[in-house]
């Protein structure tokens, strides 16, 4: 059965923190791993990774991929009231579909 | 604009009754999905679409149909079977292996 976990479960900090989010997965026939951002309703994409060690950078966040290791982190720097929301990981996988496996997501909560 | 909807936003649904939350999307995306998220827990699959006249039953189908006559549509229906329907019902939809892209959710509350 595939498998995404999250930790943190939840993390408070204060504005201008730098956080790391962690997503460790098992799935079978592993394709891509998706972070997104849930604040009140729709999870919004944030990123896509597909190829080990290479970072993908939008703004003040960040992800990379070890595909060894099976996971995944999330960072995000000088971190504003704007970024508490859950973010959620997902792994898509399996044999000729585009299934997506979530984790439990961690709730981020930014103290101004 | 271009995007997916969601119908309606809140739905109440009384003991025994069937009930039908709509998708739609003109992203002319191939594939479309039907997640449950219940509080502390990740979304799971319920029913998904590849491509039209066809769908497969995700992780936690029982108590739901779904239909897909259209490339646009893919509503879901809550059966009288499924006993704790109470949750927050997201859609999505993507290009065939592609990242997938949510609708605004329809919260479904059992009277």
């Amino acid at each position: 059965e595939d498998k995404v976990v999250q930790s943190p479960l939840s993390l408070v900090v204060h504005e201008g923190d730098t956080v790391t989010l962690n997503c460790s997965y098992e799935v079978t026939n592993f394709r891509s791993l998706l972070w997104y951002k849930q604040e009140k309703k729709a999870p919004t994409f944030l990123f896509m990774l597909t190829s080990s060690g290479i970072e993908k950078k939008s703004g003040r966040l960040s992800s990379i991929l070890d595909k060894k290791e099976l996971f995944s982190i999330l960072n995000i720097t000088a971190t504003q009231t704007g970024d508490s929301a859950v973010y959620l990981c997902a792994v898509g996988g399996g044999f000729g579909n585009e299934k997506l496996t979530f984790g439990t997501g961690t709730r981020l909560t930014i103290i101004p | 604009d271009g995007g997916i909807t969601q119908s309606p936003k809140y739905l109440f649904r009384k003991e025994g009754q069937n009930v039908t939350l709509s998708c739609e999307q003109n992203l002319n995306h191939d594939a479309m999905y039907w997640y449950r998220q219940d509080p502390g827990q990740g979304l799971r699959l319920i029913y998904y679409s590849q491509i039209v006249n066809d769908f497969q039953k995700g992780d936690i189908a029982e108590g739901y149909s779904v239909s897909r006559e259209k490339k646009e549509s893919f509503p879901l229906t809550v059966t009288s079977a499924q006993k704790n329907p109470t949750a927050f019902y997201l859609c999505a939809s993507s290009i065939r292996a592609g990242t997938q892209y949510f609708g605004p959710g329809t919260r479904l509350l059992v009277l």
